[in-house]
Protein backbone atom coordinates (compact mmCIF):
# COMPACT_ATOMS: atom_id res chain seq x y z
CA UNK A 1 0.00 0.00 0.00
CA UNK A 2 0.62 4.00 -0.60
CA UNK A 3 2.91 4.99 2.51
CA UNK A 4 2.77 8.97 3.06
CA UNK A 5 4.26 10.80 0.15
CA UNK A 6 5.91 14.57 0.07
CA UNK A 7 6.07 16.55 -2.66
CA UNK A 8 8.32 18.47 -3.91
CA UNK A 9 12.01 16.46 -2.57
CA UNK A 10 13.60 19.34 -3.30
CA UNK A 11 12.59 23.02 -3.25
CA UNK A 12 15.52 25.63 -3.54
CA UNK A 13 13.44 29.24 -3.15
CA UNK A 14 15.26 33.07 -2.94
CA UNK A 15 14.91 34.50 0.76
CA UNK A 16 11.84 36.31 1.23
CA UNK A 17 9.50 33.93 -1.12
CA UNK A 18 6.56 31.99 -0.47
CA UNK A 19 6.51 28.17 -0.41
CA UNK A 20 3.84 25.86 -0.14
CA UNK A 21 4.81 21.93 0.70
CA UNK A 22 2.54 19.38 0.25
CA UNK A 23 1.90 15.83 1.90
CA UNK A 24 -0.38 13.36 1.26
CA UNK A 25 -1.03 10.86 4.12
CA UNK A 26 -1.88 7.07 4.35
CA UNK A 27 -5.57 6.81 3.00
CA UNK A 28 -7.41 6.59 6.18
CA UNK A 29 -5.11 8.06 8.93
CA UNK A 30 -7.16 11.26 10.65
CA UNK A 31 -4.38 12.58 12.46
CA UNK A 32 -1.28 14.33 10.30
CA UNK A 33 1.49 15.71 11.78
CA UNK A 34 4.26 18.38 10.51
CA UNK A 35 7.75 18.27 11.88
CA UNK A 36 11.56 20.53 10.61
CA UNK A 37 14.43 18.82 10.80
CA UNK A 38 18.00 20.58 11.11
CA UNK A 39 21.16 18.91 10.38
CA UNK A 40 22.05 17.06 13.21
CA UNK A 41 19.15 17.44 15.32
CA UNK A 42 16.25 15.20 15.85
CA UNK A 43 12.39 16.25 14.16
CA UNK A 44 11.21 18.92 16.31
CA UNK A 45 7.22 19.50 15.85
CA UNK A 46 5.23 22.14 14.45
CA UNK A 47 1.61 21.17 14.10
CA UNK A 48 -1.00 18.35 14.49
CA UNK A 49 -4.34 17.55 12.71
CA UNK A 50 -7.14 15.37 13.74
CA UNK A 51 -9.14 15.35 10.61
CA UNK A 52 -9.45 18.80 9.35
CA UNK A 53 -8.40 21.24 12.66
CA UNK A 54 -5.34 21.78 13.92
CA UNK A 55 -5.52 20.29 16.97
CA UNK A 56 -2.20 21.84 18.21
CA UNK A 57 -0.17 24.29 16.37
CA UNK A 58 2.05 25.53 19.31
CA UNK A 59 5.36 24.40 17.43
CA UNK A 60 5.19 26.57 14.61
CA UNK A 61 7.79 29.32 14.97
CA UNK A 62 6.09 32.54 14.13
CA UNK A 63 3.22 33.72 11.80
CA UNK A 64 4.65 33.09 8.54
CA UNK A 65 4.26 29.41 8.92
CA UNK A 66 0.51 28.38 8.27
CA UNK A 67 -0.67 24.93 7.44
CA UNK A 68 -3.86 23.71 6.20
CA UNK A 69 -5.83 20.47 5.77
CA UNK A 70 -9.11 21.39 4.36
CA UNK A 71 -10.79 17.95 3.42
CA UNK A 72 -9.05 15.56 5.95
CA UNK A 73 -6.75 14.64 4.12
CA UNK A 74 -3.69 16.11 1.79
CA UNK A 75 -2.20 18.93 4.09
CA UNK A 76 -0.12 22.19 2.74
CA UNK A 77 2.41 23.98 4.78
CA UNK A 78 2.89 27.43 3.58
CA UNK A 79 5.73 29.31 4.76
CA UNK A 80 5.21 33.01 3.99
CA UNK A 81 8.82 35.71 3.55
CA UNK A 82 11.10 32.64 3.53
CA UNK A 83 14.32 33.72 6.03
CA UNK A 84 17.99 31.46 5.48
CA UNK A 85 16.62 30.05 9.20
CA UNK A 86 14.22 28.31 7.35
CA UNK A 87 16.43 25.72 5.46
CA UNK A 88 15.67 22.27 6.75
CA UNK A 89 14.21 18.90 6.07
CA UNK A 90 10.40 18.92 6.55
CA UNK A 91 8.86 16.01 7.84
CA UNK A 92 5.06 14.57 7.75
CA UNK A 93 3.77 11.84 9.38
CA UNK A 94 0.36 10.22 9.38
CA UNK A 95 -0.75 7.83 11.99
CA UNK A 96 -4.30 5.90 12.71
CA UNK A 97 -5.91 8.52 15.64
CA UNK A 98 -4.39 10.04 18.19
CA UNK A 99 -0.43 10.90 18.23
CA UNK A 100 0.89 8.54 20.45
CA UNK A 101 -0.36 5.91 17.92
CA UNK A 102 2.58 4.66 15.09
CA UNK A 103 3.31 7.39 13.25
CA UNK A 104 4.10 6.73 9.62
CA UNK A 105 6.43 9.34 8.34
CA UNK A 106 7.16 10.76 4.49
CA UNK A 107 10.46 10.95 2.99
CA UNK A 108 10.88 14.65 4.07
CA UNK A 109 11.14 17.87 1.51
CA UNK A 110 14.78 19.46 1.73
CA UNK A 111 13.43 22.91 1.85
CA UNK A 112 16.95 25.64 0.72
CA UNK A 113 16.52 28.87 1.10
CA UNK A 114 19.47 31.11 -0.85
CA UNK B 1 8.53 20.04 30.46
CA UNK B 2 9.19 17.01 28.53
CA UNK B 3 12.99 16.67 27.46
CA UNK B 4 14.40 13.70 26.06
CA UNK B 5 18.19 13.14 26.33
CA UNK B 6 20.71 10.87 24.17
CA UNK B 7 23.91 11.55 25.69
CA UNK B 8 25.99 9.57 22.82
CA UNK B 9 26.08 11.70 19.77
CA UNK B 10 28.24 9.18 17.59
CA UNK B 11 28.82 5.31 18.45
CA UNK B 12 31.25 2.81 16.09
CA UNK B 13 31.46 -0.47 16.87
CA UNK B 14 32.63 -3.77 14.57
CA UNK B 15 30.39 -5.72 12.98
CA UNK B 16 28.92 -8.32 15.55
CA UNK B 17 29.52 -6.67 18.51
CA UNK B 18 26.47 -5.73 20.97
CA UNK B 19 25.52 -2.29 21.44
CA UNK B 20 23.57 0.05 23.95
CA UNK B 21 21.76 3.62 22.98
CA UNK B 22 20.79 5.54 25.69
CA UNK B 23 17.79 7.44 26.35
CA UNK B 24 16.95 9.60 29.47
CA UNK B 25 13.19 11.25 29.40
CA UNK B 26 12.31 14.03 31.63
CA UNK B 27 8.33 14.35 32.44
CA UNK B 28 5.48 15.29 34.99
CA UNK B 29 3.07 13.15 33.35
CA UNK B 30 2.47 9.92 34.87
CA UNK B 31 0.74 8.46 31.48
CA UNK B 32 3.02 8.73 28.77
CA UNK B 33 4.90 6.89 25.72
CA UNK B 34 8.14 6.69 25.02
CA UNK B 35 9.47 5.32 20.96
CA UNK B 36 12.08 4.68 18.90
CA UNK B 37 12.84 5.34 15.72
CA UNK B 38 15.79 4.66 13.27
CA UNK B 39 16.43 7.33 10.39
CA UNK B 40 18.71 5.36 7.83
CA UNK B 41 21.09 7.66 5.30
CA UNK B 42 18.06 7.41 2.76
CA UNK B 43 16.58 9.81 5.28
CA UNK B 44 13.22 8.75 5.85
CA UNK B 45 11.98 8.10 9.56
CA UNK B 46 11.32 4.20 10.70
CA UNK B 47 9.32 3.61 13.41
CA UNK B 48 10.65 0.82 15.76
CA UNK B 49 8.54 0.77 18.94
CA UNK B 50 5.98 2.19 21.55
CA UNK B 51 5.93 1.94 25.17
CA UNK B 52 3.51 2.94 27.54
CA UNK B 53 4.70 4.33 31.08
CA UNK B 54 2.46 1.45 32.84
CA UNK B 55 4.29 -1.54 30.80
CA UNK B 56 7.72 -2.07 32.09
CA UNK B 57 8.30 -5.10 30.79
CA UNK B 58 11.36 -5.56 28.57
CA UNK B 59 11.09 -5.83 24.86
CA UNK B 60 12.67 -8.63 22.29
CA UNK B 61 12.17 -8.28 18.67
CA UNK B 62 14.56 -10.13 17.37
CA UNK B 63 17.83 -8.51 17.73
CA UNK B 64 16.68 -5.76 19.45
CA UNK B 65 15.85 -5.16 22.82
CA UNK B 66 14.33 -1.91 24.70
CA UNK B 67 14.80 -1.92 28.72
CA UNK B 68 12.29 0.67 30.45
CA UNK B 69 13.23 1.75 33.69
CA UNK B 70 11.06 4.04 35.30
CA UNK B 71 13.35 4.01 38.45
CA UNK B 72 15.99 6.14 36.54
CA UNK B 73 13.30 7.62 33.81
CA UNK B 74 15.60 5.51 30.77
CA UNK B 75 14.39 3.90 27.96
CA UNK B 76 17.77 2.21 26.31
CA UNK B 77 17.73 0.67 23.28
CA UNK B 78 20.22 -2.76 22.71
CA UNK B 79 21.37 -4.32 19.33
CA UNK B 80 22.60 -7.38 19.48
CA UNK B 81 25.32 -8.99 16.85
CA UNK B 82 24.99 -5.57 15.10
CA UNK B 83 25.11 -5.88 10.86
CA UNK B 84 26.45 -3.08 9.02
CA UNK B 85 22.40 -2.57 7.68
CA UNK B 86 21.97 -1.13 11.38
CA UNK B 87 24.13 1.62 10.77
CA UNK B 88 21.92 4.84 11.14
CA UNK B 89 20.81 7.49 13.44
CA UNK B 90 18.67 6.20 16.48
CA UNK B 91 15.91 9.20 17.81
CA UNK B 92 14.01 8.31 21.08
CA UNK B 93 10.73 10.33 21.42
CA UNK B 94 8.69 11.00 24.24
CA UNK B 95 4.73 11.90 24.27
CA UNK B 96 2.49 13.20 26.94
CA UNK B 97 -0.93 11.86 26.51
CA UNK B 98 -2.53 15.19 27.65
CA UNK B 99 0.00 16.76 25.42
CA UNK B 100 -0.11 15.97 21.43
CA UNK B 101 3.71 16.26 20.82
CA UNK B 102 6.11 13.68 20.12
CA UNK B 103 9.30 15.61 21.33
CA UNK B 104 12.44 14.08 19.92
CA UNK B 105 15.86 13.96 21.33
CA UNK B 106 18.88 14.82 19.35
CA UNK B 107 19.13 11.12 18.22
CA UNK B 108 22.50 8.73 18.21
CA UNK B 109 24.68 8.28 14.90
CA UNK B 110 25.55 4.40 15.11
CA UNK B 111 27.96 3.28 12.53
CA UNK B 112 28.62 -0.49 12.17
CA UNK B 113 32.25 -1.24 10.77
CA UNK B 114 32.56 -3.87 8.62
Amino acid sequence: GAGVSQTPSNKVTEKGKYVELRCDPISGHTALYWYRQSLGQGPEFLIYFQGTGAADDSGLPNDRFFAVRPEGSVSTLKIQRTERGDSAVYLCASSRDRMYNEQFFGPGTRLTVL
Amino acid sequence: AQKVTQAQTEISVVEKEDVTLDCVYETRDTTYYLFWYKQPPSGELVFLIRRNSFDEQNEISGRYSWNFQKSTSSFNFTITASQVVDSAVYFCALSEERDDKIIFGKGTRLHILP
